[in-house]
């Protein structure tokens, strides 16, 4: 079965760096996002993206954050400068469209110190 | 912000039992969805219910839904180990899908 890939799968970085996180979604799902989930909690939404427009990025903190999806397939999410409030999993899934089930990668564990 | 909310927090049974976990939420959905994540890794969806449906099946799975009331129960019948996890039920809004807190479930051998 096709699967969602992320990478990488654990970061460590110190504050005020730079970081940057990788998705792949399913081949033909259009609709992809990023969600980060804190030890304990729900998945919280940062984007969503249909092809490679951002629907919803009301989450998103924009002066630290970025994501984009340029060909509408891959996807980067990156945070500069990181805090330390940002070590969290970052999760990113696919859905064939906005209503379907979403299908997740493994994630990737940020650490910052 | 999250949408769901579940409850139990967390949930201990012995393998055998069955397992019910609930979930509230504020606005109207199209559809509600549950998933599964174990630890470290990301979720998977279990099972999913329309906004016009008031149960569904899925082999050791049943969730209701009460629009109503604005809320659905999952339950796992004859549990087993491994089905040791975290439960999530997420609301389709129509424009997005967002998650519950969730339901730590341990089942005991």
């Amino acid at each position: 079965e096709a699967e969602v890939a992320q990478s990488p799968r654990y970061k460590i970085t110190e504050k005020s760096q730079a970081v940057a996180f990788w998705c792949d979604p399913i081949s033909g799902h259009a609709t992809l996002y990023w969600y980060r989930q804190i030890l304990g909690q729900g998945p919280e939404l940062l984007v969503q993206f249909q092809d490679e427009s951002v629907v919803d990025d009301s989450q998103l903190p924009k002066d630290r954050f970025s994501a984009e999806r340029l060909k509408g397939v891959d996807s980067t999410l990156k945070i500069q400068p990181a805090e330390l409030g940002d070590s969290a999993m970052y999760l990113c899934a696919s859905s064939l469209t906005k209503n379907s089930p979403l299908h997740f990668g493994n994630g990737t564990r940020l650490t910052v110190t | 912000s999250q949408q769901g909310e579940e409850d139990p927090q967390a949930l201990s049974i012995q393998e055998g039992e069955n397992a019910t976990m609930n979930c509230s939420y504020k606005t109207s959905i199209n559809n509600l969805q549950w998933y599964r994540q174990n630890s470290g890794r990301g979720l998977v969806h279990l099972i999913l219910i329309r906004s016009n449906e008031r149960e569904k099946h899925s082999g050791r799975l049943r969730v209701t839904l009460d629009t109503s009331k604005k809320s659905s129960s999952l339950l796992i019948t004859a549990s087993r180990a491994a089905d040791t996890a975290s439960y999530f039920c997420a609301t389709d809004r129509g424009m997005d899908m967002r998650f519950g807190a969730g339901t730590r479930l341990t089942v005991k051998p």
